[in-house]
């Protein structure tokens, strides 16, 4: 089955604390995104890439890292998490830039 | 000007109503429109895509597309209580590498 995998699914974690949300999609996909989506701002990206060893800023980049080593798996990495970054997130994936976009099941981060 | 825009709503219809969403965009030159559909708290989920202008109908949909207007929109035939949701419509804009946003507008359909 097509899909996007996103892990883990629900999140707590303390400020500081460094983790790592996997995505991974088994759709030969060139492009992927990360988004957070808060109420009232829509989803906003956080960072994206076209193809591996290129990523790119989105829109809110900031606290954020992100690697693509493999085709198929675009971690999202937070050094040093805060309680700003407390949000729902989403990877997605796509065969272009002007192409539909699949999503992944969604990740929601507290960090306390 | 925001480059793709949605009243945020909430939409209000009766059930078996015709429910209408529209969404605006800033880019003349866009090619590829889709309209996602999301349940609070879920990954948004594609329910349809149009290239060209004119009507797309799948089901109880029909996209609409008005490039001239640069306008797309969305009409939901005999809504449904289940058919309650954010919709999204997401737009290619140039300088932008993947689709863009808008931030949805909110569907409640009453029984």
């Amino acid at each position: 089955e097509a899909q996007v995998t996103q892990n883990p699914r629900y999140l707590i974690t303390v400020t500081g604390k460094k983790l790592t949300v996997t995505c991974s999609q088994n759709m030969n996909h060139e492009y992927m995104s990360w988004y957070r989506q808060d109420p009232g701002l829509g989803l906003r990206q956080i960072y994206y890439s076209m193809n591996v060893e290129v990523t790119d800023k989105g829109d809110v980049p900031e606290g954020y890292k992100v690697s693509r080593k493999e085709k198929r798996n675009f971690p999202l990495i937070l050094e040093s998490p805060s309680p700003n970054q407390t949000s729902l997130y989403f990877c997605a994936s796509s065969l272009g830039g002007r192409t539909e976009a699949f999503f992944g099941q969604g990740t929601r981060l507290t960090v306390v | 000007q925001k480059e793709v825009e949605q009243n945020s709503g909430p939409l209000s219809v009766p059930e078996g109503a015709i429910a209408s969403l529209n969404c605006t965009y800033s880019d003349r030159v866009s090619q590829s429109f889709f309209w996602y559909r999301q349940y609070s708290g879920k990954s948004p989920e594609l329910i349809m895509s149009i290239y060209s202008n004119g009507d797309k109908e799948d089901g109880r949909f029909t996209a609409q597309l008005n490039k001239a207007s640069q306008y797309v929109s969305l009409l939901i035939r005999d809504s449904q209580p289940s058919d309650s949701a954010t919709y999204l419509c997401a737009v290619n804009i140039r300088g932008y590498s993947t689709l863009t946003f808008g931030k949805g507008t909110m569907l409640l359909v009453s029984p």
